[in-house]
């Protein structure tokens, strides 16, 4: 079945510890998103992909990186300049041009990031 | 980005109809409504989207506003699997940026 897998589930990271968060989609989608969302509150935008070898920054990009080698994969690093990083991560992908304007995103399931 | 406007939080009783309403005043006319729910502990899934004229699908219905500044989802009977967060977003037409809001939770009533 096509959908977006998000590893890991649950994660720790370290101080002054990196970490990456996977996500692949297998809908051929253009457009890939990553999300911040903090206890009782909604999503936030990290980055996002429009096309292969390209990506702009979000709302709150300050402390994570992204790359986007390749199409189906799309990975958030946190930075250890992300000084407050618990959180639940949610990746999500979209049909790009030219049909894109009426077209649903897609969701994984999540990562949660917690400090040790 | 278009602004939206809903209320924080929103009760009803089971097997009632539920109307969700969204204020988007500052849409441009190309660009559609989409709403989202996300059940606890899951990602966002889709629900419903339109522009102009209003939608029907096996999950909700959509009315959207003549002057598109506001629509409003309609659950027409609300079970206890309906209680989420609902998310009404414009989504642009220039550019895949997408930005979601607070939402507005919903609680149901047995």
């Amino acid at each position: 079945d096509g959908g977006i897998t998000q590893s890991p589930k649950y994660l720790f990271r370290k101080e002054g510890q990196n970490v990456t968060l996977s996500c692949e989609q297998n809908l051929n989608h253009d457009a890939m998103y990553w999300y911040r969302q903090d206890p009782g509150q909604g999503l936030r935008l990290i980055y996002y992909s429009q096309i292969v070898n390209d990506f702009q920054k979000g709302d709150i990009a300050e402390g994570y990186s992204v790359s986007r080698e390749k199409k189906e994969s799309f990975p958030l690093t946190v930075t250890s300049a992300q000084k407050n990083p618990t959180a639940f991560y949610l990746c999500a992908s979209r049909q790009g041009w030219p049909r894109r304007f009426n077209q649903p995103q897609h969701f994984g399931d999540g990562t949660r990031l917690s400090i040790l | 980005d278009a602004k939206t406007t809903q209320p924080n939080s929103m009760e009803s009783n089971e097997e009632e109809p539920v109307h969700l309403p969204c204020n988007h005043s500052t849409i441009s006319g190309t660009d559609y409504i989409h709403w989202y729910r996300q059940l606890p502990s899951q990602g966002p899934e889709y629900v419903i989207h339109g522009l102009t004229s209003n939608v029907n699908n096996r999950m909700a219905s959509l009315a959207i506003a003549e002057d598109r500044k506001s629509s409003t989802l309609i659950l027409h009977r609300a079970t206890l699997r309906d209680a989420a967060v609902y998310y009404c977003i414009p989504i642009m037409n220039r550019d895949d940026k997408i930005i979601f809001g607070k939402g507005t939770r919903l609680h149901i009533l047995p």
